[in-house]
């Protein structure tokens, strides 16, 4: 049971290149949501899905798509990176069910923008 | 007013210390609230969630006052390994998503 997974662990992207952050859970959780982590700022949410084929934005959507491609996997994507969005990038899912709402998150993707 | 608000911290204290967090929250219509600990260059895990009539688990006793949109975490007897940076975490009124307050960096001295 590897509870929540991400990959890449770190990447190294040049201004406009893209890349997708791979997140998968095997917990049979309903819902899954992407975090960024910044010094000072703590952790926003950039989007999140319910259920299989529901997505919404969080607070800070812009510069990213997602895909909830089953129950199980929820990937992030940066179609044109920016130094802004050198961060730490969390994944975690939770079961979403009656006031259970607590997450569990992946080991994090370290990435940067140069 | 921000949804979560920590006490800035950081928190430096002797081992076998009792050290206390405290945290707001704005919205009243918030119904699950917790403590996350993280640990430098990790993810936030769950440390433990939070009843109108407070609970404890071991050393931890977390504490939440819906009156005064408060909740506190008391750790007694404090060891090397609870540094860490303790996130206070609510949900948004009628709704799963989680806010999470900036958290609360915590050192225990030997």
């Amino acid at each position: 049971n590897a509870g929540v997974t991400q990959t890449p662990k770190f990447q190294v992207l040049k201004t406009g290149q893209s890349m997708t952050l791979q997140c998968a859970q095997d917990m049979n959780h309903n819902s899954m949501y992407w975090y960024r982590q910044d010094p000072g700022m703590g952790l926003r949410l950039i989007y999140y899905s319910a259920s299989e084929g529901t997505t919404d934005k969080g607070e800070v959507p812009n510069g990213y798509n997602v895909s909830r491609l089953n129950k199980r996997e929820f990937s992030l994507r940066l179609e044109s990176a920016a130094p802004s969005q050198t961060s730490v990038y969390f994944c975690a899912s939770s079961d979403g069910w009656g006031q259970s709402y607590e997450q569990y998150f992946g080991p994090g993707t370290r990435l940067t923008v140069t | 007013r921000k949804e979560v608000e920590q006490d800035p911290g950081p928190f430096n204290v002797p081992e076998g210390a009792t050290v206390a967090f405290n945290c707001t929250y704005s919205n009243s219509a918030s119904q699950s609230f917790f403590w996350y600990r993280q640990d430098c260059r990790k993810e936030p895990k769950l440390l433990m969630s939070v009843y109108s009539s407070g609970n404890e688990d071991g050393r931890f006793t977390a504490q939440l006052n819906r009156a005064s949109q408060y909740i506190s975490l008391l750790i007694r007897d404090s060891k090397l390994s609870d540094s860490a940076t303790y996130l206070c975490v609510v949900n948004q009124g009628g709704s799963e998503k989680l806010v999470f307050g900036k958290g609360t960096k915590l050192t225990v001295n030997p």
